[in-house]
């Protein structure tokens, strides 16, 4: 594998279900992020992790929490989530924290929730 | 708040026409990417401008960075089949927080045989 990898690739889950979003970058990036893609806006920056640091936590509802174990892997775990999170979710890994280094992305989790 | 508008939303045009997108703000931007993400992909890097008046180009496809660096355009020259899907332009924050990109809404381009 090569790149960055997101795992499931759709997921469908009911309100009161847990379900985590794994990230797995293969490319010795020291800075991963969550971003939110939903219609009709902009891509919204979630979480921002550097070093295993939580360095950003964009005023996310807490029903959405990140976890870095290794630089490596994030992981985005979802609970009591609403229908309005029905959107991608794509991760994104660069080199290192900072606007000059270029993002690499994965292909998103379509997540819908009813 | 720092905001990128892009123009137009939507884009259909006939295989082998121009075309031409833009990304403007109000803010200044220590750099500009732009991006194209296909269905069911996540958002691929197609360039980074960095100097105010810059162009670059690559391909068929030539990126230009506004003088004042709050804009941007990137102008498609016989646009292909391949080159549909959504054009995101990104800026990084001026000043602002480490390390954020700013995201525009993005352009969807079809271009039909």
């Amino acid at each position: 594998e090569t790149g960055v990898t997101q795992t499931p690739r759709h997921l469908v889950m009911g309100m009161t279900n847990k379900k985590s979003l794994k990230c797995e970058q293969h490319l010795g990036h020291n800075a991963m992020y969550w971003y939110k893609q939903s219609a009709k806006k902009p891509l919204e920056l979630m979480f921002v992790y550097s070093l295993e640091e939580r360095v950003e936590n964009n005023s996310v509802p807490s029903r959405f929490s990140p976890e870095c174990p290794n630089s490596s892997h994030l992981f985005l775990h979802l609970h009591t989530l609403q229908p309005e999170d029905s959107a991608l979710y794509l991760c994104a890994s660069s080199q290192d924290w900072g606007t000059s280094y270029e993002q690499y992305f994965g292909p998103g989790t379509r997540l819908t929730v009813t | 708040t720092q905001l990128l508008e892009q123009s137009p939303q939507f884009l259909s045009i006939q295989e082998g026409e121009n075309l031409t997108v833009y990304c403007n703000s109000s803010s200044v931007f220590s750099s500009l990417q732009w991006y194209r993400q296909e269905p069911g992909e996540g958002p691929v890097l197609l360039v980074t401008v960095v100097t105010g008046g810059e162009v670059k180009k690559l391909k068929r496809l030539t990126f230009q960075f506004g003088d004042a660096r709050k804009d941007s355009s990137l102008h498609i020259t016989a646009a292909q089949p391949g080159d549909t899907g959504l054009y995101l332009c990104a800026g990084a924050d001026y000043g602002g927080s480490q390390g954020n990109l700013i995201f525009g809404k993005g352009t969807k381009l079809s271009v039909k045989p």
